[in-house]
C-alpha cells in the first residue's frame, strides 16, 4: 500500500522568497511520485513526476523535487515564489506504470503575500 | 496535446434526478480513465477505475449502482450520478492515462464538474 503525508496545510510565502512545500510517502515497493497543481474549481496539472530515474526532477513553472529515498521524502521547491503560484499542491504516489491508481495527499495550500 | 475535457462544468439538479457527467480525452486515445471525487478543501480521493470496453473497478465503499461508469470508446468515459441527493454534491474529476509507451504513466486531468443536487 501506498500513502503520502503533507506537513503544512498552509503555507505562505513572499513574492520572490523560496518555496518549500514537503511531502512523505510510505510505500512497499519503489513508488513513482507526483506533483500536482490545482487552481480553484479546476482540475489538476502535472507540474512533475519522480519515475526512478534522475532523482533531482524539474518541472514546469520553474518547480523541482528531489527524491530522498533515505528520508522518504518528495520535497517540492522553486528559488523564488511568484503570485501565479498561489494554489493547492497535492503530492501524488503510485505503485507502478501498470497500475496507474494514484493515492494523494491532502494537499497544501499556498499563499504568496505581495 | 493530452488534453481531457469534461461536460458539463457545473450542474444543478433535484434530488432523485440521475446526472451524466462526460470526459473526453481530446487528443489522444486513453485506455483507462480514472473517476475522483473531491469535497471541498479536501483532497481527490480516487471512485473508480475504468478501462475501455470492460467493467469499471470500484473503490471500497463506494457504491457501483449509484455511480455508473461507462468507457464506451478510447476516448469518452461517462459517470451516471443515480437518484442524486444533496450528500452526493461534490466536485468530480475524471482524468486519462495515456497509452502512448512514450508516456505511459501519466494522467491527465479535466478541469472538473461541480454537482449541487438540491
Amino acid at each position: 500500500a501506498q500513502s503520502v503525508t503533507q506537513l503544512g496545510s498552509h503555507v505562505s510565502v513572499s513574492e520572490g522568497a523560496l518555496v518549500l512545500l514537503r511531502c512523505n510517502y510510505s510505500s512497499s515497493v519503489p513508488p513513482y511520485l507526483f506533483w500536482y497543481v490545482q487552481y480553484p474549481n479546476q482540475g489538476l496539472q502535472l507540474l512533475l513526476k519522480y519515475t526512478s530515474a534522475a532523482t533531482l526532477v524539474k518541472g514546469i513553472n520553474g518547480f523541482e523535487a528531489e527524491f530522498k529515498k533515505s528520508e522518504t521524502s518528495f520535497h517540492l521547491t522553486k528559488p523564488s515564489a511568484h503570485m501565479s503560484d498561489a494554489a493547492e499542491y497535492f503530492c501524488a504516489v503510485s505503485a507502478n506504470f501498470g497500475n496507474e491508481k494514484l493515492t494523494f495527499g491532502t494537499g497544501t495550500r499556498l499563499t504568496i503575500i505581495p | 496535446g493530452a488534453v481531457v475535457s469534461q461536460h458539463p462544468s457545473w450542474v444543478i439538479c433535484k434530488s432523485g434526478t440521475s446526472v451524466k457527467i462526460e470526459c473526453r480525452s481530446l487528443d489522444f486515445q486513453a485506455t483507462t480513465m480514472f473517476w475522483y471525487r473531491q469535497f471541498p478543501k479536501q483532497s481527490l480521493m480516487l471512485m473508480a477505475t475504468s478501462n475501455e470496453g470492460s467493467k469499471a473497478t470500484y473503490e471500497q465503499g463506494v457504491e457501483k449502482d449509484k455511480f455508473l461508469i461507462n468507457h464506451a470508446s478510447l476516448t469518452l468515459s461517462t459517470l451516471t450520478v443515480t437518484s442524486a441527493h444533496p450528500e452526493d454534491s461534490s466536485f468530480y474529476i475524471c482524468s486519462a492515462r495515456e497509452g502512448v509507451a512514450v508516456r505511459v504513466g501519466t494522467q491527465y486531468f479535466g478541469p472538473g464538474t461541480r454537482l449541487t443536487v438540491l
